[in-house]
């Protein structure tokens, strides 16, 4: 079944240390997205990719940091700068179409700080 | 700025009872409107994508419609299984990215 995957579904940070979190998409989606929810806020974007190699940094991009070698894979890196890394973790892509952005999103990793 | 305000926060209804939620925006040339579906703990699943003012469209219980300030999502006769949080999102012509409402918590009781 095509889709997206995203692990580990939880995972725990201790103060200063860098995680990574994990996404990779088998539908061929040219654009990959990293959004953050807090309870009762939107979803508001990190990082996004339109192509491999290339990425552009969305509204809360400050303690991340994102990596696009292959067009399936988009990792999000949580650095010790970010302070308050506690939040649920969204990837998404899409096709990128002129006429129709909608996100295929996965199931999420919770973040939380030790 | 492009924002989108949803409305109710929570919803409580009975199993059958109708009701119609909230999505206002305000952006710089709409490209799409967006509806999602989030259970707890899950990613948000697609519903429905409207594009211009008077657009609706229809999947089982549940209607979206379109003007050029607001959406609303109706539900049907909603049963337990629709319980979930519906998220709104623009697209506006200016900017590639979604801006998202931050969500109507739905609860149907039997």
């Amino acid at each position: 079944d095509g889709g997206i995957t995203q692990s580990p579904k939880y995972l725990f940070r201790k103060e200063g240390q860098n995680v990574t979190l994990s996404c990779e998409q088998n539908l061929n989606h040219d654009a990959m997205y990293w959004y953050r929810q807090d309870p009762g806020q939107g979803l508001r974007l990190i990082y996004y990719s339109q192509i491999v190699n290339d990425f552009q940094k969305g509204d809360i991009a400050e303690g991340y940091s994102v990596s696009r070698e292959k067009k399936e894979s988009f990792p999000l890196t949580v650095t010790s700068a970010q302070k308050n890394p506690t939040a649920f973790y969204l990837c998404a892509s899409s096709i990128m179409s002129a006429t129709n952005e909608k996100l295929f999103f996965g199931s999420g990793t919770q973040l939380s700080v030790l | 700025e492009d924002q989108v305000t949803q409305s109710p926060e929570a919803l409580r209804l009975q199993e059958g009872e109708s009701s119609s939620l909230n999505c206002s925006y305000t952006v710089s040339g709409l490209r799409g409107l967006f509806w999602y579906r989030q259970d707890p703990g899950k990613g948000p699943e697609f519903l429905f994508t409207l594009y211009s003012a008077g657009e609706e469209k229809e999947k089982e219980r549940l209607k979206a419609t379109l003007t050029k300030k607001e959406s609303f999502l109706h539900i049907t006769a909603p049963k337990p299984e629709d319980s979930a949080t519906y998220l709104c999102a623009v697209q506006g012509r200016s900017s590639y990215k979604l801006i998202f409402g931050s969500g109507t918590r739905l609860l149907v009781r039997p």
